[in-house]
């Protein structure tokens, strides 16, 4: 079945680097993403990355993606106090739907 | 580019009556359009999945006679959850997709809604 599941929390201090974990069961994932949710707000597409790619690096953001462990990160740098959100894993399986699965979400509090 | 707006953005309402969400692709036709709930501290749900023109696909345990999903054009679709509970208070969430640019689906801001 289809199964992602991420680490509630996360508290680091302003400057430092955040790390967030997803884990995920579904081997047939073509895309995995990173979305970002403010409070009462939607969803705001951070970055993806391919299957078939170990890494992406977009400015602060590094994605890590471990096909073998089916575990994929996110590593913000130099996390600033606006940093705090929610953030959710999903991943998009095969097939025509293509629809996302989305982590359970992890809680990032930046401390000043 | 690629906005998708939602209205309203909040909606209070009492149990029994019917309530429409809109969700509008501002700047490309969406083809695809999803619909999401997202509870307290949780994740999002997906609820059905619309194309346009045709019947909606909903996921497993969703009643289709409650959530009625339409998507009549290219730009929009309308959620409307009838006879509304207060357990039907939730986050409601859509999500478009734009063939041109691949599989990314761009989101709503999303609307609250509380049955009383």
């Amino acid at each position: 079945g289809e199964d992602v599941e991420q680490s509630l929390f996360l508290s680091v201090r302003e400057g430092d680097s955040s790390v967030i974990n997803c884990t995920y069961t579904d081997s047939s994932s073509t895309y995995l993403y990173w979305y970002k949710q403010e409070p009462g707000a939607g969803l705001q597409l951070l970055t993806y990355i391919f299957s078939n790619m170990d890494m992406k690096q977009d400015q602060r953001l590094t994605v890590l993606l471990n096909k073998k462990d089916k575990h994929l990160s996110l590593r913000i740098a130099d996390t600033q106090t606006g940093d705090s959100a929610i953030y959710f894993c999903a991943e998009t399986l095969g097939g025509a739907t293509n629809k996302l699965i989305f982590g359970t979400g992890t809680l990032l509090a930046v401390q000043p | 580019g690629a906005v998708v707006s939602q209205h309203p953005s909040w909606v209070i309402c009492k149990s029994g009556t019917s309530v429409k969400i809109e969700c509008r692709s501002l700047d490309f036709q969406a083809t695809t359009m999803f619909w999401y709930r997202q509870f307290p501290k949780q994740s999002l749900m997906l609820m059905a999945t619309s194309n346009e023109g045709s019947k909606a696909t909903y996921e497993q345990g969703v009643e289709k006679d409650k959530f009625l999903i339409n998507h009549a054009s290219l730009t929009l679709s309308t959620l409307t959850v009838t006879s509304a509970h207060p357990e039907d208070s939730s986050f409601y969430i859509c999500s478009a997709r734009d063939w041109t640019s691949g599989y990314e689906q761009y989101f709503g801001p999303g609307t609250r809604l509380t049955v009383t």
